[in-house]
C-alpha cells in the first residue's frame, strides 16, 4: 500500500543548532504538507508543497517529487520548536484527497 | 478568515455507548470536510471524506459514520463505542473541487476517552 519513511523518529537539539527531517514516500503523490503538532494536539501548517523549496523564518522545506521525498530543515532552533512533526503524502485517487501521513518526528529542544 | 471549530473539546464515555462529534467550518463555502483518528502517541489516519452535502467517502473503517447534513457542518458517529476508539479526533477542511490547492486545516480536535 502507499507508505511514507518518516525519520528520524526522535530528534534533541540545543538552542541555537539545526538539523533535518526526511520522509521518503513509495507512491506517486501531487504534493506534501509538514505540520507541526503542539502539546496541545494543534497541528500547525509549516509547508504545502507541489514541488520545489520553500523557506519560512528558520524553516525550509523541499519536495523532489521525482525522486520522491521531502526534506524539513531547521535552522537555529528555538524551545517553542518542541513538538512532534508530521510530513502527509497528499494522494489524488478514487476515494478523493487522501493525506497518508508519517510517524512523526518527536523534536525536543533543550537549552 | 476561516474557522474551523469542533465540538465537545472531550469526552469520556463508556463502552457500548453512542457517540457524535461535531465540526463547523465557517467563511468557506462549499469546502472539502475531513475526519481524521489519532492513537495517543501515534500518526494520523484519515476516516472520512466528503466533497458535497450529503456525500461522504470511507476511506477507513473502524465501525464509525460520517454524515454531512449541512455545507458547514460534518458529524462523525457510532451507536456503541469500543475501546479502541479512545484517541483524539480531528476535523480539517481543504478547498472544494477547482481550487488551486488541496492543502488541509486540522481543527482543535477533540479527545475521546473510552473505558
Amino acid at each position: 500500500g502507499d507508505q511514507v519513511e518518516q525519520s528520524p523518529s526522535a530528534l534533541s537539539l540545543h538552542e541555537g543548532t539545526g538539523s533535518a527531517l526526511r520522509c521518503n514516500f513509495t507512491t506517486t503523490m501531487r504534493a506534501v504538507q509538514w505540520f507541526q503538532q503542539n502539546s496541545r494536539g494543534s497541528l500547525i501548517n509549516l509547508f504545502y508543497l507541489a514541488s520545489g523549496t520553500k523557506e519560512n523564518g528558520r524553516l525550509k522545506s523541499t519536495f523532489n517529487s521525482k525522486e520522491s521525498y521531502s526534506t524539513l530543515h531547521i535552522r537555529d532552533a528555538q524551545l517553542e520548536d518542541s513538538g512532534t512533526y508530521f510530513c502527509a503524502a497528499e494522494i489524488y485517487g478514487s476515494s478523493g484527497n487522501k493525506l497518508i501521513f508519517g510517524i512523526g518526528t518527536l523534536l525536543s529542544v533543550k537549552p | 478568515a476561516q474557522t474551523i471549530h469542533q465540538w465537545p473539546v472531550a469526552e469520556i464515555k463508556a463502552v457500548g455507548s453512542p457517540l457524535s462529534l461535531g465540526c463547523t467550518i465557517k467563511g468557506k463555502s462549499s469546502p472539502n470536510l475531513y475526519w481524521y483518528w489519532q492513537a495517543t502517541g501515534g500518526t494520523l489516519q484519515q476516516l472520512f471524506y466528503s466533497i458535497t452535502v450529503g456525500q461522504v467517502e470511507s476511506v477507513v473503517q473502524l465501525n464509525l459514520s460520517a454524515s454531512r447534513p449541512k455545507d458547514d457542518q460534518f458529524i462523525l458517529s457510532t451507536e456503541k463505542l469500543l475501546l479502541s476508539h479512545s484517541g483524539f479526533y480531528l476535523c480539517a477542511w481543504s478547498l472544494g473541487v477547482g481550487g488551486r490547492s488541496y492543502e488541509q486545516y486540522f481543527g482543535p480536535g477533540t479527545r475521546l476517552t473510552v473505558l
